[in-house]
């Protein structure tokens, strides 16, 4: 069974500061890996995929990368802002022929302080 | 335009009762599915549906049952509801052409 951790749960950073998000998956068996952002009363938007293949993933501020091996991801945001207050999810996707199941992580819950 | 929406937004309604929680995507995938998010905050697939046919059936009880009509619409029946069933119910889709999946608003439930 694939379990996912993401640390930390919450953490509040002055605007301007990097922010490192952690997670940790136990089957290292995945087909490729997500980063979703969850607004307070919304749904999911994807930020960013890495195929099982890749190391890393880049959109504008956001970096992602990958340690299949070692059952590990870290999503990096530069030069924080306020707008980037959100919960980031992580969810991994199973190597299981003919379906796309995920399995999230909790988020770590991030408050950009202007 | 809404890609992925969902309605109701907000549901509360008493243990024991009956309700559908409806969803309909316009981007034209084959895939929909429903998660249920509860209040520690893990979001867990409950069901998958490809081109209206069931393809993932997580331990779920068999209280909820889902139905597609067609493959823009996959909406989610809740028999004889119960205190535990208070959660926020997401609707996904997915191009199987495609690993990204787009989710909609949220359904949030609450039985009293």
């Amino acid at each position: 069974k694939q379990e996912v951790t993401q640390i930390p749960a919450a953490l509040s950073v002055p605007e301007g500061e990097n922010l490192v998000l952690n997670c940790s998956f136990t089957d290292s068996a995945i087909y490729n890996l997500q980063w979703f952002r969850q607004d307070p009363g919304k749904g999911l938007t994807s930020l960013l995929l890495i195929q099982s293949s890749q190391r890393e993933q880049t959109s504008g501020r956001l970096n992602a990368s990958l340690d299949k091996s070692s059952g590990r991801s870290t999503l990096y945001i530069a030069a924080s802002q306020p707008g980037d207050s959100a919960t980031y999810l992580c969810a991994v996707r199973r190597v299981f022929y003919g379906n796309n199941r995920l399995a999230f992580g909790k988020g770590n819950q991030v408050v950009v302080i202007p | 335009d809404t890609a992925v929406s969902q309605t109701p937004k907000y549901l509360v309604t008493q243990m024991g009762n009956d309700k559908s929680i409806k969803c309909e995507q316009n981007l034209g995938h084959d895939t929909m599915y429903w998660y249920k998010q509860d209040s520690k905050k893990f979001l867990k697939i409950m069901f998958s549906y490809n081109n209206k046919e069931l393809i993932i059936n997580e331990t779920v009880p068999n209280r909820f049952s889902p139905k597609s009509p067609d493959k823009a619409h996959l909406n989610l029946h809740i028999n004889s509801l119960e205190l535990g069933d208070s959660a926020v119910y997401f609707c996904a889709s997915r191009n199987n052409q495609r690993e990204t999946q787009y989710f909609g608003p949220g359904t949030r439930l609450l039985v009293l």
